[in-house]
């Protein structure tokens, strides 16, 4: 099955600054790369994605790219600030007759004010 | 629209003990899902459904069982409660067919004591 891997665990940042979270996986069938925010307390909502048939994507300060040749994408958030403190899980959507998300273990994003 | 709901929100069971999650959607979405969630963990599948009457295993399902006899409810069942099964429990669905938006509930903490 699916396997995804999600670096850093923990990144802290000064308000300003940018992040960078990174994510690889196994299945090279997989198709769609979504990314969740989950703020503490609360339940994960997804705050981008990306298919396969696209390298990149940007929405406002965050973007994510997605190299299907190495098999990984990233998630880049500019301009940080406080409210972006939260973690952030990485997901990936096998294809063919796989119907289920795969998460990385998420990265715990602190920006610093 | 409600979205995706669960009941209850928080829950104390005793070891041995037996309750019932119930997550309910109203976007007429095919799949659905049970999720647990712990430190450090991520989120990891205990069970899914692809449509009313079906049923399939994730990565986590021993000590669960799950039924979905209506298309808008997914019931998920600890028969005999474990403290390892502390946790939060996160319902999710989406439309199926192809990868699209996963919707979260906003999650059951259950603690077994």
């Amino acid at each position: 099955g699916e396997n995804v891997e999600q670096h850093p665990s923990t990144l802290s940042v000064q308000e300003g600054d940018s992040a960078v979270i990174k994510c690889t996986y196994s299945d090279s069938a997989s198709n769609y790369f979504p990314w969740y925010k989950q703020e503490l307390g609360k339940r994960p909502q997804l705050i981008i994605d990306i298919r396969s048939n696209v390298g990149e994507k940007k929405d406002q300060r965050i973007a994510v790219t997605l190299n299907k040749t190495a098999k990984h994408f990233s998630l880049h958030i500019t301009e940080t600030q406080p409210e972006d403190s939260a973690v952030y899980f990485c997901a990936a959507w096998g294809g063919g007759s796989n119907y289920k998300l795969t998460f990385g273990k998420g990265t715990l994003l602190t920006v610093n004010p | 629209n409600a979205g995706v709901t669960q009941t209850p929100k928080f829950r104390v069971l005793k070891t041995g003990q037996s309750m019932t999650l119930l997550c309910a959607q109203d976007m007429n979405h095919e799949y659905m899902y049970w999720y647990r969630q712990d430190p450090g963990m991520g989120l990891r599948l205990i069970h899914y459904s692809v449509g009313e009457g079906t049923t399939a295993k994730g990565e986590v399902p021993d000590g669960y069982n799950v039924s979905r006899l209506k298309k808008q409810n997914f019931l998920l069942g600890l028969e005999s409660a474990a403290p390892s099964q502390t946790s939060v429990y996160f319902c999710a669905s989406n439309r199926g067919g192809t990868a699209s938006e996963q919707y979260f509930g906003p999650g059951t903490r259950l603690t077994v004591t």
